[in-house]
């Protein structure tokens, strides 16, 4: 089992509609970034959290440390959010952990 | 302020021969990262460089190495390629908790 779970692996949604992607993990951490990765490779760092709520625009993060679970939340959604948004979670080391990622598509 | 730069952007190598890969770091950023994403694969940890020294290694052969420089760029180096070292190579720079990411370097073995 990874120690980063992402689901839905797949996502496509109509424009304008709201979006939740889930992240649970079974180690602990000390923090858990939101990434997005377009095609041709770049990421993008979204959040990073170690508790409660972060909104950033359109985006929401949410963490539950005891639950050890995260969504993240697009509203509005459009098709140029149309990306791989990857959750990683900072475990011992400083490296990051990082799960399969989920592959949204959004159509006009 | 510049973001985390790669170079090569795209290379392309035949097996047997040796990769070099260079990131620089956002600047005040002293901690570097190296990461492998195969395709259809996720993101896997391959090096963390601190302060110029090597501080962690994921689970890759030691045909993959690197340094750290003073100015804290860094470099990866990847010896005896493979086909399947065909992967985007990923450089991340931090300070404290947060991560900035280069643009990658699309490495293919042919």
């Amino acid at each position: 089992k990874n120690e980063v779970e992402q689901s839905p692996q797949n996502l496509t949604a109509q424009e304008g509609e709201f979006i939740t992607i889930n992240c649970s993990y079974s180690v602990g951490i000390s923090a858990l970034h939101w990434l997005q990765q377009h095609p041709g490779g770049g990421i993008v760092s979204l959040f990073m959290l170690s508790s409660g709520k972060k909104k950033h625009g359109r985006l929401i993060a949410t963490i539950n440390i005891q639950e050890k679970h995260s969504s993240l939340h697009i509203t509005a959604s459009h098709p140029r959010d149309s990306a791989v948004y990857i959750c990683a979670v900072k475990t011992s080391g400083s490296r990051l952990t990082f799960g399969e990622g989920t592959q949204l598509t959004v159509n006009p | 302020e510049a973001g985390v730069t790669q170079s090569p952007t795209h290379l392309i190598k035949t097996r047997g021969q040796q990769a070099t890969l260079r990131c620089s770091p956002i600047s005040g950023h002293t901690s570097v990262y190296w990461y492998q994403q195969a395709l259809g694969l996720g993101l896997q940890f391959l090096l963390w460089y601190d302060e110029g020294e090597e501080r962690n290694r994921g689970n890759f052969p030691p045909r993959f190495s690197g340094r750290q420089f003073p100015n804290y760029s860094s470099e990866l180096n990847v010896n005896a390629l493979e086909l399947e070292d065909s992967a985007l190579y990923l450089c991340a720079s931090s300070l404290g908790p947060y991560y900035l990411f280069g643009q990658g370097t699309r490495l293919t073995v042919v």
